[in-house]
């Protein structure tokens, strides 16, 4: 199956610092990867769509300023959040999405998330 | 409006027995997708099961089995003989566009 993964898989930051994710897709190039953010016993909620190449598609009410996202190749894709607050705190999860198939069987296959704290 | 609805927040089930978890979804168009995940405390989301809407068999994945009924807009997970491991949130979602639109989740919890 399709393997992504994502580092760090926790992170414990001062406010005011920015930190990075990394999401790679393993096995397969993804040339569509997604950020997404959980709050505890949530569903998803989708914050942006990293397109290899190009600019960042960002969900209504995320700032793109903040969440900095760059998708230089077709498996990696990185999130980094600028001058962290302890709002930002959250569990971090990204998926990268495989080309198979016909287009609404694309499915998504998630990194194993990241837990941020900011103190 | 595009729309995944889960009704159950948690269940508990006896081991080895099997089990369904509801989702019904609302769309107006005709091409669909649907995707049941797993997510256990680890955090990760875990891919189980495919459904497209064209499909004329109900998807199927070892354990995991979808009861598609179209008409009635539902997508219901069946787990056939629960295991101490299947404890974890489940969560039903909707290919739209480009993106998937989330139920709320279940919570399983399986019982020794």
């Amino acid at each position: 199956g399709a393997v992504v993964s994502q580092h760090p898989s926790r992170v414990i930051c001062k406010s005011g610092t920015s930190v990075k994710i990394e999401c790679r897709s393993l096995d397969f190039q993804a040339t569509t990867m997604f950020w997404y953010r959980q709050f505890p016993k949530q569903s998803l909620m989708l914050m942006a769509t990293s397109n290899e190449g190009s600019k960042a598609t960002y969900e209504q009410g995320v700032e793109k300023d903040k969440f900095l996202i760059n998708h230089a190749s077709l498996t990696l894709s990185t999130l980094t959040v600028t001058s962290a607050h302890p709002e930002d705190s959250s569990f971090y999860i990204c998926s990268a999405r495989t080309t198979s198939g016909g287009y609404y069987q694309e499915t998504q296959y998630f990194g194993p998330g990241t837990r941020l704290l900011v103190l | 409006a595009q729309k995944i609805t889960q009704t159950q927040p948690g269940m508990f089930v006896q081991e080895k027995e099997a089990v369904t978890l509801d989702c019904t979804y609302d769309t107006s168009d005709q091409s669909y997708g649907l995707f049941w995940y797993k997510q256990p405390s680890s955090g990760e989301m875990i891919f189980l099961i495919y459904q497209g809407s064209y499909d004329e068999q109900n998807a199927t994945e070892g354990r995991y089995s979808l009861n598609f009924q179209k008409a009635r807009k539902s997508a219901n997970l069946v787990i056939s003989a629960s295991q101490l491991g299947d404890s974890a949130m489940y969560f039903c979602a909707m290919k739209n566009n480009y993106q998937l639109i989330w139920g709320a989740g279940t919570k399983l919890i399986i019982k020794p």
